[in-house]
This record gives structure tokens, sequence and C-alpha cells, in this order.
């Protein structure tokens, strides 16, 4: 089961900030949040990543809260195109022994950006 | 540089049928993930490969499902007697082995009738 809860969809004007919450209360310490998305008919695209420091790319930023029991993705200025089911997921960073880890999907957030 | 490429994009097989689908990983990608994803739903996983070692397979649904990478590069998902159940597009990503980060193809969208 996917250790992240997330509400099923959200809906935005285009121009405006996206805030997509995310909780994920049963986190480890090891265990870092990663952002994907998956436009419709492509495969999952990689957003961004972090363990307890905010984090900022070109497509977005990701604020993690103190006891890293929730995040939020943030999409400064969010385009038609953005719209997407979000996916947020904590997984282990590890390169050690066997499985370097597979990806645990819930059912993401619907995020649908509206003119 | 070139993404995952994966073949077909789109597979209609009927019922009882053998399917091969086709994954051409980032090159130098060591690690390689399979996905199936049904309609309406996240991905789930299915195995996994380190080079050309197949290292988890505790997602395979049934033993009608096998991979390989025998060259530890281009991956096969072959599914044998398909069932309509199987109808799911599957998913493939890579990554490289001091990153975590998965990089995944577009799919190939299976439809058994």
């Amino acid at each position: 089961d996917a250790k992240t809860t997330q509400p099923p969809s959200m809906d935005c004007a285009e121009g405006r900030a996206a805030n997509l919450p995310c909780n994920h209360s049963t986190i480890s310490g090891n265990e870092y949040v990663y952002w994907y998305r998956q436009i419709h008919s492509q495969g999952p695209q990689y957003i961004i990543h972090g363990l307890k420091n905010n984090e900022t790319n070109e497509m977005a930023s990701l604020i993690i809260t103190e006891d890293r029991k929730s995040s939020t993705l943030i999409l400064p200025h969010a385009t038609l195109r953005d719209t997407a089911v979000y996916y947020c997921i904590v997984r282990a960073n590890t390169n050690y022994g066997g499985s370097q880890g597979n990806l645990i999907f819930g059912k993401g957030t619907k995020l649908s950006v509206k003119p | 540089g070139a993404g995952v490429s994966q073949s077909p994009r789109y597979k209609v097989a009927k019922r009882g049928q053998d399917v091969a689908l086709r994954c051409d990983p980032i090159s130098g990608h060591v690690s390689l993930f399979w996905y199936q994803q049904a309609l309406g739903q996240g991905p789930e996983f299915l195995t996994y490969f380190q080079n050309e070692a197949q290292l988890d397979k505790s997602g395979l649904p049934s033993d009608r499902f096998f991979a390989e990478r025998p060259e530890g590069s281009v991956s096969t998902l072959k599914i044998q007697r398909t069932q309509q159940e199987d109808s799911a597009v599957y998913l493939c990503a890579s990554s490289a082995y001091t990153k975590n980060i998965q990089y995944f193809g577009a799919g190939t969208r299976l439809s058994v009738l």
C-alpha cells in the first residue's frame, strides 16, 4: 500500500500557483519524498524530491514540514500543460544489496488547470 | 540523449495468445523496472533488474508473466496465454546505479479481447 495520502482532485486557474498537498505521517528517517506526474497517455515524469530541506528546480518547489509528516508541491505559474495526475511517493534511497527500490504509487491527485 | 523507449505502443491480442513487450532503457542505466498500470490506477511494480540479474520479481501476478534482460540492456516482458485481466498499460523505467530517479517510457497499452 502507498504510504502517502493525497486529495483525489484539484483545480487551478492558469497562471496561478498550484499547491498540491501530501500526507506521509509514517515516513521513516531515511525515506525521501518524491513527486512524479503523469500526463494523459504518457509515462510518469520525475518532478522533484527531497529529504527534509525545501527544494526547488526549474519545474517546481517542494516544501517539507519540519516533522516531515507532510509536504506540498508548488507549481508557481500553472499552465494548461500542467494538467496531469501528480503522485507523491516516499522511498528510501538505497544502492546497497538487492532491490534499488521500486516506486509505490497511490492514486495521486488529478490536477486540472483551467483557462 | 534518447529516453526510455518502449515498443509496440499498442498491442491487441486475442485471449490465449502470447505477447512480448520491449523496453530500451537509457544507455548506461544499470537498473530497469517494469510496472503495470490498470485504468484509473497508479502504476504497480512487477519486476526489477540490475544489469542482467533479475533481483526482484515479487510483483509478477502469475507464472504466465516472464521478463528477461540477457545482456543487461534491452528487456522483454513476455505474457503467455493472455487473459482479459492482463489488459493494462505496461511501463518500463530505468535509473542509473548511483542515482535513484527513475525515467519512464511512454508504455505499451495491451488490450486482450
